[in-house]
């Protein structure tokens, strides 16, 4: 089974800076994708990025970027220019392409981040 | 932008009570998820649900728990006698075919006492 880890529950940053959340994984699987949502106080989880493990250019979206090194099954998030708005759980979530798994998404535990104005 | 929606947003019930906790997905989504998360645990995986059938489910998803969409747009998940371990926030989520991203709703905080 595949297992998603989240080393840091809290983490801060200074708005305008730069700071990275860190997500490992454990997979025997050659082909998954590999998700970053957001989850706001208002509680719904958002999408914020994701990564098919076939491609080796790592996914950017706008301010959010990941470092995905797939050998080193790490799959960090990286958020550029910090907005008070970017506060909020972050969890990496992984899905397997079996088709006996399902869709289903594995994540981790989750880390906290603070924006500081 | 459509959104997946959850009722009610709280449930408090008695231990041994049925609950039933309801989702509505987003209309052209096709596959349907419920997840839980119980405080200060990781989000679980509970069930997947496609052409009114289940798809999946984990180890977590046992005989007291199952699901139903009786109509064309909601999507439920019933437990049928609570228990007190079963307190946790449940979220459902839903996905068009073809495409990876599974949409959330803002979940229901299931308190049992």
């Amino acid at each position: 089974a595949q297992t998603v880890t989240q080393s840091q529950p809290e983490m801060s940053v200074q708005e305008a800076e730069t700071v990275t959340l860190s997500c490992t994984y454990d997979t025997s699987e050659s082909d998954y994708y590999l998700f970053w949502y957001k989850q706001p106080p208002s509680r719904q989880m958002i999408l914020v990025i994701r990564q098919e493990a076939y491609k080796q250019q790592n996914a950017t979206e706008n301010r959010f970027s990941v470092n995905f090194q797939k050998a080193a099954k790490s799959f960090s998030l990286k958020i550029s220019d910090s907005q008070l708005g970017d506060a909020a759980m972050y969890f990496c979530a992984y899905r397997s392409l079996k088709e006996t798994s399902g869709s289903r998404l594995t994540f981790g535990e989750g880390t906290q981040l603070t924006v500081n104005p | 932008e459509p959104e997946v929606t959850q009722t009610p947003s709280h449930q408090v019930t008695q231990m041994g009570q049925e609950v039933i906790l309801r989702c509505v997905p987003i209309s052209n989504h096709l596959y349907f998820y419920w997840y839980r998360q119980i405080l200060g645990q990781k989000v679980e995986f509970l069930v997947s649900f496609y052409n009114n059938e289940i798809s999946e489910k984990s180890e977590i998803f046992d005989d007291q728990f199952s699901v139903e969409r009786p109509d064309g747009s909601n999507f439920t998940l019933k437990i049928r006698s609570t228990k007190l371990e079963d307190s946790a926030m449940y979220f459902c989520a839903s996905k068009r075919r073809l495409y990876n991203e599974q949409f959330f709703g803002p979940g229901t905080r299931l308190t049992v006492l």
